[in-house]
C-alpha cells in the first residue's frame, strides 16, 4: 500500500533553516509528481510546491520562491523540503502529498502524517 | 494565482439534512481540475472529490460535486454524523491553490 512517512517534529529559532523529509514506500517513487502542503494552527490549507521525482523539476508558489527548496533522493525514495530564513509565522504542520495517479495535474490522494515545524526564540 | 472563494464559512445542520458548499474561483478552472478535501481535526486532509465531480476511491455516495468554469458545488446529500469536519476545494490546473474552508458543525 501506498505510505508517505515524515519525519518528526522540528522546533527551529526564527532565522535558521528547516529540512523536513517524505519517505515513499509502496508505489514507484519516480512515477508520481510529490506537492507539500502546510496548514499553520487553527488555519486552512497553503499549497508550496512540487517536485517531480523523476527529474527533479521543481514548481513553487510564489510565496515561497527564493526560501523554499524541494529535493529528492531516489536511491532512498525519499523527498525533502527545506524552508529557510524561518519566522514565527512559517509555524505550522507540513505535509507532503502525492497524486491519485501520474501526472501533474492530479489531485492529492495520499498524504503523509503531517510535520510539526514550530518557529520561537 | 486563481484564487478560490468558499461559502459559506461555516454551515450549522442536523444529522439527516443536506449540506451544499460553493466554491468559486477568480477566473476559470482548466479541465475542471478542482478537488473537494474533507479534513478532521488532527488529521490530514481526505480526497473526496476530483475533477469537479468524480468521487474518489471509498467515498460514499452521498458525496456529490459538480461546476465547472467558475462555479462549483460539493454536497452531501444526508450528513452522517462522521460528516462534520472541514472541508476544502482546491484547484489544481493553473499552478495550485486551495479555498479557505467551509466548517459542517453540528447545529
Amino acid at each position: 500500500q501506498v505510505q508517505l512517512v515524515q519525519s518528526g517534529a522540528e522546533v527551529k529559532k526564527p532565522g535558521a533553516s528547516v529540512k523536513v523529509s517524505c519517505k515513499a514506500s509502496g508505489y514507484t517513487f519516480t512515477g508520481y509528481y510529490l506537492q507539500w502542503v502546510r496548514q499553520a494552527p487553527g488555519q486552512g490549507l497553503e499549497w508550496m510546491g512540487w517536485i517531480n521525482p523523476n527529474s527533479g523539476g521543481t514548481n513553487y508558489a510564489h510565496k515561497f520562491q527564493g526560501r523554499v527548496t524541494m529535493t529528492r533522493d531516489t536511491s532512498i525514495s525519499t523527498a525533502y523540503m527545506e524552508l529557510n530564513r524561518l519566522r514565527s509565522d512559517d509555524t505550522a504542520v507540513y505535509y507532503c502529498a502525492r497524486g491519485s495517479s501520474s501526472g501533474r495535474a492530479v489531485a492529492n490522494l495520499y498524504w503523509g502524517q503531517g510535520t510539526l515545524v514550530t518557529v520561537s526564540s | 494565482e486563481i484564487v478560490l472563494t468558499q461559502s459559506p464559512g461555516t454551515l450549522s445542520l442536523s444529522p439527516g439534512e443536506r449540506a451544499t458548499l460553493s466554491c468559486r474561483a477568480s477566473q476559470s478552472v482548466s479541465s475542471s481540475y478542482l478537488a473537494w478535501y474533507q479534513q478532521k481535526p488532527g488529521q490530514a486532509p481526505r480526497l473526496l472529490i476530483y475533477g469537479a465531480s468524480s468521487r474518489a476511491t471509498g467515498i460514499p455516495d452521498r458525496f456529490s460535486g459538480s461546476g465547472s468554469g467558475t462555479d462549483f458545488t460539493l454536497t452531501i446529500s444526508r450528513l452522517e454524523a462522521e460528516d462534520f469536519a472541514v472541508y476544502y476545494c482546491q484547484q489544481y490546473g493553473s499552478s495550485r491553490t486551495f479555498g479557505p474552508g467551509t466548517k459542517v458543525d453540528i447545529k
